[in-house]
C-alpha cells in the first residue's frame, strides 16, 4: 500500500468555523507532512512531523494547528480562517525526514467564505 | 536557501514530438533531485528520483532526467509525448535544513499536448 489518504476532498467553511483535514498512512513512514498549494504554484512546506513530534513549523500563523495523534495519522485543525487561506492542503509522508522521496495524497481543496 | 528554476512555465507540443524540460537548483552541497507530475485533477505522483549513481535516470511512463553537477542541471526528457501527458510538472530539489532535509520545489511547467 503506496497511499497517502485525505479527508474530506472538499471543505468550505466560514471566517468563524472550526474544521479538521484528516490524513493517513499505512506505509509505516515515520514523517509526515503539511503542505499549502495556491492555484498554479508549488506546495509550499508548512509543518512537518518526525516521530509524531513536530519538528517543523514554517512560520504558520496559529489559525492552523497541526496534530499527529499516532505514527498513521495526521490532522490539521483549522480556526478563525481568512480567505487568502484558501488552496489545496496537501499531506505527504517519507520513511524519514532524510534522503527519502515523500508520497503524496490528493489533497483537501478547502475555500474560506 | 535552496531554490529550484524551472525555465519553462507553458510547453504546448503535438503528439510524438520529443520533450525537454529544464531545471536548475541553486545548492552546491549534495542533494537529491525529484521531478514529480500532477495530472489535472490527480495528486502529485513522483516521475523519477536521483540519489547518487548514474546521472542519468530512467522513470515511470517513458521519462528520463540527467543530473548535471557542474550545471547544477536535472532537466527532464521524454522522446515522444502523448496527449496522456498532458500535466503539470515539478522539479524538486531535497537539501538539508535545519537538521531534516527540506524538499524545495520549482515553480512548475504546465504541458499541454495535443492530440
Amino acid at each position: 500500500d503506496t497511499e497517502v489518504t485525505q479527508t474530506p476532498k472538499h471543505l468550505v467553511m466560514g471566517m468563524t468555523n472550526k474544521k479538521s483535514l484528516k490524513c493517513e498512512q499505512h506505509m509505516g513512514h515515520r514523517a509526515m507532512y503539511w503542505y499549502k498549494q495556491k492555484a498554479k504554484k508549488p506546495p509550499e512546506l508548512m509543518f512537518v512531523y518526525s516521530y509524531e513530534k513536530l519538528s517543523i513549523n514554517e512560520s504558520v500563523p496559529s489559525r492552523f494547528s497541526p496534530e499527529c495523534p499516532n505514527s498513521s495519522l495526521l490532522n490539521l485543525h483549522l480556526h478563525a480562517l481568512q480567505p487568502e487561506d484558501s488552496a489545496l492542503y496537501l499531506c505527504a509522508s517519507s520513511l524519514g525526514t532524510g534522503t527519502y522521496e515523500q508520497y503524496f495524497g490528493p489533497g483537501t481543496r478547502l475555500t474560506v467564505t | 536557501a535552496q531554490s529550484v528554476s524551472q525555465h519553462n512555465h507553458h510547453v504546448i507540443l503535438s503528439e510524438a514530438a520529443s520533450l525537454e524540460l529544464g531545471c536548475n537548483y541553486s545548492y552546491g552541497g549534495t542533494v537529491n533531485l525529484f521531478w514529480y507530475v500532477q495530472y489535472p485533477g490527480q495528486h502529485l505522483q513522483l516521475l523519477l528520483k536521483y540519489f547518487s549513481g548514474d546521472p542519468l535516470v530512467k522513470g515511470i511512463k517513458g521519462f528520463e532526467a540527467e543530473f548535471i553537477k557542474s550545471k547544477f542541471s536535472f532537466n527532464l526528457r521524454k522522446p515522444s509525448v502523448q496527449w496522456s501527458d498532458t500535466a503539470e510538472y515539478f522539479c524538486a530539489v531535497n537539501a538539508p535544513y535545519t537538521g531534516f532535509q527540506k524538499l524545495v520545489f520549482g515553480t512548475g511547467t504546465r504541458l499541454l499536448v495535443s492530440p
